[in-house]
């Protein structure tokens, strides 16, 4: 069966560091892949999505960055982090009937 | 560009008793796709229910059923039979044709009383 991972779970971070989530899948192979954001009582925005190994789709402008080394690893970074980079991020993947699946999300604090 | 829309922020169910949480969406894509996602405290999004633009019947799994009305642009979710376990926040999302990705609304908070 397919596993979605995201790590790490909880990050607290100062102004102007940088910042590195990652997220990876098991169990399936070419998946497209996709970073969301949620606000604090918000619904998700879409961030990034990825449709292969070095594809990235970018939706939002912002100082975030994604990147896809491998098929089933999808990473979101950022070289300085802003306080409205707060957040909980989800990453997902997309499986049959085109639903997308969640990873179980990185609440990120920036201070 | 596609929008959802859910006009309740907050809902109260008796437990046992049926719920409808109202999803109303926007789109030129003449095919797309509806989608129900839980999310409970811990923030884990689970998905619920899918229904498809051209499905004939309304989609069923289990207790959640979707009240789906194309012409009014509609998508509700029906929880049937609620459960103290139902408490959380509902969230509806459309999937758009080209990137294959998520809008979604702005959710719903459903609690279940005992």
């Amino acid at each position: 069966s397919q596993t979605i991972h995201q790590w790490p779970a909880t990050l607290v971070q100062p102004v102007g560091s940088p910042l590195s989530l990652e997220c990876t899948v098991e169990g399936t192979s070419n998946p497209n892949l996709y970073w969301y954001r949620q606000a604090a009582g918000r619904g998700l925005q879409l961030l990034f999505y990825s449709v292969g190994i070095g594809q990235i789709s970018s939706e939002v402008p912002q100082n975030l960055s994604a990147s896809r080394p491998q098929d089933r690893q999808f990473i979101l970074s950022s070289k300085k982090l802003l306080l409205s980079d707060s957040g909980f991020y989800l990453c997902a993947w997309v499986a049959s009937r085109e639903t997308q699946y969640f990873g179980p999300g990185t609440r990120l604090l920036v201070l | 560009a596609q929008k959802i829309t859910q006009t309740q922020p907050g809902m109260f169910v008796q437990e046992k008793e049926a719920v409808t949480l109202d999803c109303t969406y926007d789109t030129s894509d003449p095919s797309y796709g509806l989608f129900w996602y839980k999310q409970p405290s811990s923030g884990e999004m689970i998905f619920l229910i899918y229904q498809g633009s051209y499905d004939q019947q309304n989609a069923t799994e289990g207790r959640y059923s979707l009240n789906f009305q194309k012409a009014r642009k509609s998508a509700n979710l029906v929880i049937s039979a609620s459960q103290l376990g139902d408490s959380a926040m509902y969230f509806c999302a459309m999937r758009d044709t080209g990137r294959r990705a998520l809008t979604f609304g702005s959710g719903t908070r459903l609690q279940v009383q005992p």
